[in-house]
């Protein structure tokens, strides 16, 4: 059964700063993996989609890596602003099914 | 959000009650999804649907039905219930890919 963890499970950090969040799944035989944002009582916006075939997608000051065989995404966030502040959440897609499975997300609090 | 909405935002119920949870997408998406999200648990898929009268178990189905007679609709109904079934319920949408993924605003049950 896919599991999917993420550390930390929360971040405080200082405005400007470059920050990395993990996510770990434990059967590589992913479809793909998407970076989610969640803002406090709203629904999610998708942030970046990692086909499993690539190794990393790029928007912004975002940039989203996967090593399949080590079962690891990391999400780096450049030049970090208050308005990251909100909850990150990976979710792989399985290859045979259609199913998406979440993490529990990191909550991100970003300091002026 | 403009292109999935969710209704009831808020909803209080007793236990023992039938609950309707409505979800409706003007994307045309094949693929649609009901998640709960619950602090400790991240989110769960519940039931998705791969086309109209199309429909499939996710994680945590039990004590859930949905219906999908028509592309644009994914009602969600608890036959019953229950105090564990306090939760926030998001609706999403998506391309059989994997791409465009689109979530609701969320509704926020209570049962007492």
């Amino acid at each position: 059964k896919q599991e999917v963890t993420q550390i930390p499970a929360a971040l405080s950090v200082p405005e400007g700063e470059n920050l990395v969040l993990n996510c770990s799944f434990t059967d590589s035989a992913i479809y793909n993996l998407q970076w989610f944002r969640q803002d406090p009582g709203k629904g999610l916006t998708s942030l970046l989609l990692i086909q499993s075939s690539q190794r990393e997608q790029t928007s912004g000051r975002l940039n989203a890596s996967l090593d399949k065989s080590s079962g690891r995404s990391t999400l780096y966030i450049a030049a970090s602003q208050p308005g990251d502040s909100a909850t990150y959440l990976c979710a792989v897609k399985e290859t045979s099914y259609d199913k998406v499975i979440f993490g529990p997300g990191t909550s991100l609090s970003v300091i002026p | 959000d403009a292109g999935i909405t969710q209704s009831p935002r808020y909803k209080i119920t007793e236990t023992g009650r039938q609950v309707t949870l409505m979800c409706h997408q003007t994307w045309s998406h094949s693929y649609m999804f009901w998640y709960r999200q619950d602090l400790g648990h991240g989110l769960r898929l519940i039931y998705y649907s791969a086309a109209a009268d199309i429909t499939d178990k996710g994680e945590v189905p039990d004590g859930y039905v949905v219906s999908r007679s028509k592309t644009e609709n994914f009602p969600l109904t608890l036959e019953s219930a229950t105090r564990s079934q306090t939760s926030v319920y998001f609706c999403a949408s998506s391309e059989s890919t994997g791409r465009d993924w689109i979530f609701g605003p969320g509704t926020r049950l209570t049962v007492l």
